[in-house]
Formats: structure tokens, C-alpha cells, sequence
């Protein structure tokens, strides 16, 4: 089975504070992503890499940036969390072509 | 641009009483198109992908079914259990790997 993790469930942070969410994916998958969901929006997608160290723009990447040094790991940087970056963070990965395969989610809180 | 529309937004059943979800789509060159599950607090979990009108794949009481406008996701006797939000995504020969995704219909089944 495919297995996608995030380094958290649930995170609190401050205003202004630099914030790094993690996934990690065993699968070998080439494309990984990072979306965000918020109630009444959908999923939205914020950035997605098709093979080590690309990355492409989503639809929603202001604010955020991204990187991904091996095939298994990418990960989402707010540099100077806001308010409104509160939400759900979900990771996915995929063979080209397919079907995704989603983490369980950050809950990410700012104040 | 790929478009996804999902109705209705929500859905509420009977157990044991039958009913079928809408997934619209436009796309240039259908290379896919998914349902997911998404459980409350939770990533969306893959059920289901079809490449071409007139395919269908079913997986205990869920059924989904592919025209060349539409996808059509049938719960035969649902269960409460069967309540989750249902998402439809597509991918088309444009977006380089990646998928677009319909707002979701959120099904509550009472027992």
C-alpha cells in the first residue's frame, strides 16, 4: 500500500513565524503535491514538483515556496506565517498520470 | 481550463434508500477522471479511476460510471458508514500530471 505521512496533524504558530510541513511518500511516485482546503473553497493547489528539485506553480502559491531535494520528501515553507494561511494542509503523490494518493492532513493554526 | 461541477452539495439518504452523485467535466483530452472518499478531519482516500465513456468500476455498494460530459457515482443500499464527502477530480492531456477538482457532494446517511 502506498503510504503518504505528514510530519504533523496539528500545528499552532505565531504571526510572522517561518513554518515547514513535511511529507513523505514510499512509493517512488515522480510527482508529489501540496493543496490546502478550507471550507466552501475546495481543494485548492498551492505547488507540485514532477521529479527531484522542479517545482511548479499551483494556483495558489503566494505566500509559500517549496522544496523538494529527494524523490520521497517535499516540503511546504510559509516564510512569514498570516492569519489567513490558516487551514487544512494536505500532501499527495502520484505516478505520472494516476491517481493521487493523500497523507492524513496538517491542521495548521495561526495567530 | 478544466471545470469540475459536483451536485448536489449535499445529500442526505435513508439507509437502504439508493441514489447517484454528478460529476460534470470539461476537459481538453480526458487522460483520467477519480472519485475520491474524504472522511471528516481526514485526506480524501482514492476509490475509483475511468479513462473512457462507457467504462464502469465498482467497489461494494459504489458504482461509478463515464460519459463524455459526465460521471455518475451510484450508492446501491448505503450504510451510515458509507457518509463522507465524495470528490470527483479529472486530469486532461494539458495540466502536466495534474488533477482538477470538483467541490465535492457531502453524503449523510441515517439509519
Amino acid at each position: 500500500d502506498v503510504k503518504v505521512t505528514q510530519s504533523s496533524r496539528y500545528l499552532v504558530k505565531r504571526t510572522g513565524e517561518k513554518v515547514f510541513l513535511e511529507c513523505v511518500q514510499d512509493m517512488d511516485h515522480e510527482n508529489m503535491f501540496w493543496y490546502r482546503q478550507d471550507p466552501g473553497l475546495g481543494l485548492r493547489l498551492i505547488y507540485f514538483s514532477y521529479d527531484v528539485k522542479m517545482k511548479e506553480k499551483g494556483d495558489i502559491p503566494e505566500g509559500y515556496s517549496v522544496s523538494r531535494e529527494k524523490k520521497e520528501r517535499f516540503s511546504l515553507i510559509l516564510e512569514s506565517a498570516s492569519t489567513n494561511q490558516t487551514s487544512m494542509y494536505l500532501c499527495a503523490s502520484s505516478l505520472t498520470g494516476t491517481e493521487q494518493f493523500f497523507g492524513p492532513g496538517t491542521r495548521l493554526t495561526v495567530l | 481550463e478544466d471545470q469540475v461541477t459536483q451536485s448536489p452539495e449535499a445529500l442526505r439518504l435513508q439507509e437502504g434508500e439508493s441514489s447517484s452523485l454528478n460529476c460534470s467535466y470539461t476537459v481538453s483530452g480526458l487522460r483520467g477522471l477519480f472519485w475520491y472518499r474524504q472522511d471528516p478531519g481526514k485526506g480524501p482516500e482514492f476509490l475509483f479511476t475511468l479513462y473512457s465513456a462507457g467504462e464502469e468500476k465498482e467497489k461494494e455498494r459504489l458504482k461509478a460510471t463515464l460519459t463524455k460530459k459526465e460521471s455518475f457515482l451510484h450508492i446501491t443500499a448505503p450504510k451510515p458508514e458509507d457518509s463522507a464527502t465524495y470528490l470527483c477530480a479529472v486530469r486532461g492531456n494539458t495540466n502536466a500530471g495534474k488533477s482538477t477538482f470538483g467541490d465535492g457532494t457531502t453524503l449523510t446517511v441515517k439509519p
